[in-house]
């Protein structure tokens, strides 16, 4: 089974903090995205990435950006939290043409 | 851009009886994946059933199925013998077949209650 692991359940920052929330897959994908959930929204593609050092902006890439050093691992970064980053983030993988693989979300506080 | 619609923001079954969820879709491509997932409390998005837009017969999962109407872009999920883990937001997903189709379109999700 693919496995799609996040570093953190649960954060809580300050605003104005840097934030990195980790994503690690452990299937090979080439293909890697960070969602963010809110309630009535639905999800929300703030970036993806379909190699390594390769990304490309989603629908609400403001505020965030990503880092695809190694395969496996894809990070997001809040330069600067704001609270109107709070939220429920998820990370997923996929090979090509086969359905996402999500880790298990963090949610984020930023107070 | 597709776009990917779920009509019913919440649905509820007696435990035991048939639900079917709603999704209709947009797009001008042929060829196609689509998606159920399930978000239980526990957050975990689980990969209930797809369907591959090129093959006519509907989807199967144990006690989920889909109805897939091509012509009239429907994709509807089918939940039999509903159990009280059942119970979750249920999200329609559309997937390009094309070999630059890396994004996902997402319906907004129905909240499915299990009533006991």
């Amino acid at each position: 089974d693919v496995k799609v692991t996040q570093s953190s359940r649960y954060l809580v920052k300050r605003t104005g903090e840097k934030v990195f929330l980790e994503c690690v897959q452990d299937m090979d994908h080439e293909n890697m995205f960070w969602y963010r959930q809110d309630p009535g929204l639905g999800l929300r593609l703030i970036y993806f990435s379909y190699d390594v050092k390769m990304k490309e902006k989603g629908d609400i890439p403001e505020g965030y950006s990503v880092s695809r050093e190694k395969k496996e691992r894809f990070s997001l970064i809040l330069e600067s939290a704001s609270t109107n980053q709070t939220s429920m983030y998820l990370c997923a993988s996929t090979p090509p043409r086969g359905p996402l693989h999500f880790g298990n979300g963090t949610r984020l506080t930023v107070t | 851009a597709q776009t990917v619609t779920q009509s019913q923001p919440e649905m509820s079954v007696q435990e035991a009886e048939t639900v079917t969820l709603s999704c209709t879709y947009d797009t001008s491509e042929s060829d196609y994946y689509l998606f159920w997932y399930k978000q239980p409390p526990s957050r975990q998005m689980i990969l209930v059933i797809r369907q591959e837009a090129y093959k006519q017969q509907n989807a199967t999962e144990n006690r989920f199925s889909v109805n897939f109407q091509k012509a009239a872009k429907s994709f509807s999920l089918k939940i039999s013998d509903s159990q009280l883990g059942d119970a979750a937001m249920y999200f329609c997903a559309y997937r390009s077949a094309l070999n630059t189709g890396n994004q996902f379109y997402f319906g907004t999700g129905t909240s499915l209650t299990v009533i006991p």
